[in-house]
């Protein structure tokens, strides 16, 4: 059964980091693209980033581009996101997601999400 | 960056209902296009991938369709389980955007 867990989500005041880290079992982690989703509490969703399987490639939305850093351990079957420079608007509930084929298309399974809020 | 653009923002229906949710590109996506269903408190479930093809385990009443830039998720009769909100997701360019999502709530 494939699981994905997100932790690290805490309360930081503006301008600090965070790390999320994911930890994934029930599948094969190395052979999958990995997305970051977030929502903000009541709204929609807002996708953040991507890491290919081997790490050798990343996309990130403009809104997080140059302060949000993807990355992977396929060693740990983890996934990070690295934060720095938050702002009040990161406020949100972060998902990592395995992706629907692999090769860097929609997530298709979602972990339950850990809660970042940014306040001072 | 390309923007999804879903309609209605809300919609009232009733059990047994045909549902249609629209869902427009500002550019041509092919048919990169999944389509999600949101819970209260739950993670986001794909429905739909590659504009009309049914994920695994969900029901045949869901059906996808479109290309380009114009899109539809309909389910034909929609039962007391599909009260949720809907989203549509690109996955044609750089950045995956979503819709802003769809309520589909009880008439």
């Amino acid at each position: 059964e494939v699981q994905l867990v997100e932790s690290g989500g805490v309360v930081v005041q503006p301008g600090g980091s965070l790390r999320l880290s994911c930890a994934a079992s029930g599948f094969t982690f190395g052979d999958y693209t990995m997305h970051w989703v977030r929502q903000t509490p009541g709204k929609g969703l807002e996708w953040v980033s991507l890491i290919r399987w081997d790490g050798g490639a990343t996309n990130y939305a403009d809104s997080v581009k140059g302060r949000f850093t993807i990355s992977r351990d396929n060693s740990k079957y983890s996934l990070y996101l690295q934060m720095s420079s938050l702002r009040t608007e990161d406020t949100a509930l972060y998902y990592c997601a395995k992706d629907g084929n692999g090769s860097g298309s929609y997530p298709g399974y979602w972990g339950q999400g850990t809660l970042v809020t940014v306040s001072s | 960056d390309i923007q999804m653009t879903q309609s209605p923002s809300t919609l009232s229906a009733s059990v047994g209902d045909r549902v249609t949710i629209t869902c427009r590109a500002s550019q041509s996506i092919s048919s990169w296009l999944a389509w999600f269903q949101q819970k209260p408190g739950k993670a986001p479930k794909v429905l739909i991938y590659k504009a009309s093809n049914l994920e695994s385990g969900v029901p045949s009443r869901f059906s996808g369709s479109g290309s380009g830039t114009e899109f539809t998720l309909t389910i034909s009769s929609l039962q007391p389980d599909d009260f949720a909100t809907y989203y549509c997701q690109q996955y044609s360019s750089y950045s995956r955007a979503f819709g802003q999502g769809t309520k589909v709530e009880i008439k």
